[in-house]
């Protein structure tokens, strides 16, 4: 079993859908989380970064972690088509981010007009 | 801010020649890291520097990689005699670290490499 588990879709949705992506773990440790959106061809882009568990919210994006249940959750409302990209989850057991930094495979996701 | 760069976008070359990326960091930051990405996969951490010293080396990182960050700065990544396995997206990032911990990374748009 991988340390970090994320479909990798793809997943299709039309415009102005509520959009949720998911990643599961293994490693109680890991405390800090992070999603980074991934155009083609481009690096990795921050996009949430929350300790422990909870929520955070950021314009339309709302993420969740659930340490007991080991999955965090991404949420997208009002889905645009320039959402259209690879959402990657990562995961830390400390702030101290690079080297212990675990992500997900990434899912793939396509917004339509 | 104006990100981290890397240098050149896209390389191609033949198996057995040795290849040589370039990234600068963001200028406050003295941590920068190499990650390589293949299709379909998340990042996987390489080597990570903090100032000129390079900390700490995955396994994923052969004899045949070597990473230098000569001043503090911008760092480059070479690989020798490479082989088709080397085909991926070597992403570079950095952060600004504290004795307290440090910010989430910013990554670079990478360098696809190709060898034939």
């Amino acid at each position: 079993q991988k340390e970090v588990e994320q479909d990798p879709g793809p997943l299709s949705v039309p415009e102005g859908a509520i959009v949720s992506l998911n990643c599961t773990y293994s490693n109680s440790a890991f405390q800090y989380f992070m999603w980074y959106r991934q155009y083609s061809r481009k690096g990795p882009e921050l996009l949430m970064y929350t300790y422990s568990s909870g929520n955070k919210e950021d314009g339309r994006f709302t993420a969740q972690v659930d340490k007991s249940s080991k999955y965090i959750s991404l949420f997208i409302r009002d889905s645009q088509p320039s959402d259209s990209a690879t959402y990657l989850c990562a995961m830390s057991p400390h702030n101290q981010a690079g080297t212990a930094l675990i992500f997900g495979k990434g899912t793939t996701l396509s917004v339509s007009s | 801010d104006t990100g981290v760069s890397q240098d050149p976008r896209h390389k191609i070359t033949k198996r057995g020649q040795n290849v040589t990326f370039r990234c600068d960091p963001i200028s406050e930051h003295n941590r920068l890291y190499w990650y390589r990405q293949t299709l379909g996969q998340g990042p996987e951490f390489l080597t990570y520097f903090q100032n000129e010293a390079q900390l700490e080396k995955s396994r994923l990182l052969s004899d045949r990689f070597s990473a230098e960050r000569p001043k503090g700065s911008f760092s480059t990544l070479e690989i020798q005699r490479t082989e088709q396995g080397d085909s991926a997206m070597y992403l570079c990032a950095s952060t600004r670290a504290t004795g307290t911990g440090s910010s989430p990374l910013h990554f670079g748009n990478g360098t696809r490499l190709t060898v034939t």
